[in-house]
């Protein structure tokens, strides 16, 4: 696609439900990163993708958040049982690959924002 | 692992004036450092970025400046115009022949044009 797709855009849940969050990054870019901002907040790590590598999770704030990447391409990311602090936009990016070795720059999508009544 | 601090959290500055952003990063593995401009209600888009192998980096208004033996660096807008106001954030990533690190991020600094 001619960009980074998140959706969906707007997310209303109660607390402890489970949620998905769906990126689909730009074709050929293996290179796949999840971002959560909070309101007037920057940018927090919480998982990176890429290639065939097994992915950074070092971000990811508690064992209710995991996400997958399928195929190389499409990325979920699921909260389980979420709470009022999970509420935030998340973000997905992707990067191309050249080689072996990024160039750099991140495309990132719209976002997803999440509020947890 | 990688931590990033960013400094101011917000600036104001007059039309026309400069605006200087610091950061500094504790990897010293780090390479790579982007700089990303993210205006009110829309995704972060890069705006200039430098690597390890030189000190400094020009586009136009934009410059970036890299201090590698103190691990800092700095993003200068000279000629400051209300289109510049915006959130700021700067980054910091190892990266290299067979595989980069993630993209770690600073807090973000919001710049305020006054006209």
């Amino acid at each position: 696609g001619a960009g980074v797709s998140q959706s969906p855009s707007n997310k209303v849940t109660e607390k402890g439900k489970d949620v998905e969050l769906r990126c689909d990054p730009i074709s050929g870019h293996t290179a796949l990163y999840w971002y959560r901002q909070s309101l007037g907040q920057g940018l927090e790590f919480l998982i990176y993708f890429q290639g065939n590598s097994a992915p950074d999770k070092s971000g990811l704030p508690s064992d209710r958040f995991s996400a997958e990447r399928t195929g190389g391409s499409v990325s979920t990311l699921t909260i389980q049982r979420t709470q009022q602090e999970d509420s935030a936009v998340y973000l997905c990016a992707s990067s191309l690959a050249v080689g072996q070795v990024q160039t750099g720059e991140l495309f990132f999508g719209e976002g997803s924002r999440l509020t947890v009544l | 692992g990688e931590n990033v601090e960013q400094h101011p959290s917000t600036l104001s500055v007059q039309e026309g004036d400069s605006a200087v952003i610091k950061c500094t990063y504790s990897d010293s593995a780090s390479n790579y450092f982007p700089w990303y401009k993210q205006e009110l209600g829309k995704r972060p888009q890069l705006i200039i970025d430098i690597r390890s192998n030189v000190g400094e980096k020009k586009d136009q208004r934009i410059a970036v400046t890299l201090n590698k033996t103190a691990k800092h660096f700095s993003l200068h807008i000279t000629e400051t115009q209300p289109e510049d106001s915006a959130v700021y954030f700067c980054a910091a990533q190892s990266s290299g022949y067979s595989s980069a690190s993630k993209i770690i991020f600073g807090s973000g600094t919001r710049l305020s044009i006054r006209p």
